[in-house]
């Protein structure tokens, strides 16, 4: 089946740093990712739907200027937390919607923010 | 607005059959995905439901009425590796847009 890599897996930061998160689908093109943060015992919330080559689209409440979204190419798009702090702190996924509209998801990537 | 609600947490035994009911209301729709997660892990695809019906897959089926904006997902022949959230997920609008439910929390006991 497809493939999405997203790495890396767990980061630890200090507050007021930067944090990029990859995500690569490996075996298939991907024009749509998605972004998603999940606090502990809570189900997946959607930050924002990545489309390849065009600016990403927000949800509401979360701020496209602390998260950076970017989607450069066909199988890849990153996810920059810019001036963390604590409350960042969650589980970020990524996930990449196949032609044929099924989405694989990464990993995950645990930020604990210091 | 969206809204799919699933119960919170269920308990079930080894070798049972148990149902888990998801129900939403969205503007529009465009197809229903279970996801099972387990702690620390994403979500590994289940199953994909755009027509009513059942789909059967192994151990596990899901169902849809598009009219009810109803899905469940049952497991048989339950394992503890069964043990896990279990996420009900639409695709909505025209950029196809996935909003998860809740999550159902599955323990399986002996």
């Amino acid at each position: 089946g497809a493939v999405v890599s997203q790495h890396p897996s767990r980061v630890i930061c200090k507050s007021g740093t930067s944090v990029k998160i990859e995500c690569r689908s490996l075996d298939f093109q991907a024009t749509t990712m998605f972004w998603y943060r999940q606090f502990p015992k809570q189900s997946l919330m959607l930050m924002a739907t990545s489309n390849e080559g065009s600016k990403a689209t927000y949800e509401q409440g979360v701020e496209k200027d602390k998260f950076l979204i970017n989607h450069a190419s066909l199988t890849l798009s990153t996810l920059t937390v810019t001036s963390a702090h604590p409350e960042d702190s969650s589980f970020y996924i990524c996930s990449a919607r196949a032609t044929d509209e099924k989405l694989f998801f990464g990993s995950g990537t645990q930020l604990s923010v210091l | 607005g969206q809204n799919i609600d699933q119960p919170t947490e269920m308990t079930a035994t080894e070798g049972a059959i148990v149902q888990i009911n998801c129900t939403y209301q969205t503007s529009g729709f465009n197809g229903l995905f279970w996801y099972q997660q387990h702690a620390g892990e994403a979500p590994t695809f289940l199953s994909y439901n755009v027509l009513d019906g059942l789909e059967e897959k192994g151990r596990f089926s899901s169902f849809l009425s598009r009219s009810k904006g109803y899905s469940y997902l049952l497991l048989k022949e339950l394992q503890m590796k069964d043990s896990a959230s279990y996420l009900c997920a639409v695709y909505t609008g025209t950029a196809s847009k996935l909003t998860f439910g809740t999550g159902t929390r599955l323990q399986v006991t002996l």
